[in-house]
């Protein structure tokens, strides 16, 4: 079973749809978790931090279930300019520390 | 300011050879990790290093290694290149020892073994 889990998609969606993605993650020891945004061919880029106590950013809403080791990104009023991959991102610092990238979830935004 | 920064952006290598990869934090980021990107992959961990010091090491064999100067700045090394060390390698900075921090990414250095 891989550490960090994501649908690879691709999520097909018009403008103005809201989408959801989730993330699971193995080691019940992590302790801090991300949303990177990553265009083709480009460096990830920081979207958003996830809380236990869920947060928002303008369209985007990050939550994390840390009983059920999941956390999702829900975007709403889907933009073209939202088409990118999705990257989930849990940090662990337990024996040393590490990060763990999930593969990506792909979204296309169609007009 | 500038952001992270990394040298070369291409490289064309043949498997056997040794590479030596760079990158330079953004100023007053005192952590930097390296990560390989493999197409269709999200980014895999290799190496943290916070004040000079390794902090944590992914799953990659003894071939990768790296360093922090006092600088802050990095280098990845790989010796005895193989095919599928072909990659993006991408170096990552974050103000403090990046427990919670956010990474900020360089714009990678494309590896191409033949």
């Amino acid at each position: 079973r891989k550490e960090v889990e994501q649908d690879p998609g691709p999520f097909n969606v018009p403008e103005g749809a809201t989408v959801a993605f989730n993330c699971t993650y193995s080691n019940s020891a992590s302790q801090s978790f991300f949303w990177y945004r990553q265009d083709c061919r480009k460096e990830p880029k920081l979207l958003m931090s996830v809380y236990s106590s869920g947060n928002e950013d303008g369209r985007f809403t990050a939550q994390l279930n840390r009983a059920s080791q999941y956390i999702s990104l829900l975007i709403r009023d889907s933009k073209l300019s939202d088409s990118a991959t999705y990257l989930c991102v849990v940090n662990t610092h337990t024996g040393g520390f590490k990060t763990i990238f999930g593969a990506g979830t792909r979204l296309f935004v169609k007009a | 300011d500038a952001g992270v920064t990394q040298s070369p952006t291409h490289l064309i290598k043949t498997r056997g050879q040794h590479v030596t990869l760079r990158c330079s934090p953004i100023s007053g980021h005192k952590s930097v990790s390296w990560y390989q990107q493999v197409l269709g992959q999200g980014p895999q961990f290799i190496f943290q290093y916070y004040e000079k010091e390794e902090r944590g090491r992914g799953n990659f064999p003894d071939r990768f290694s790296a360093r922090q100067f006092p600088n802050y700045s990095s280098e990845l090394n790989v010796n005895a290149l193989l095919l599928g060390d072909s990659a993006l390698y991408l170096c990552a900075s974050s103000p403090v020892e990046q427990y919670q921090e956010t990474q900020y990414f360089g714009p990678g250095t494309r590896l191409l073994v033949l």
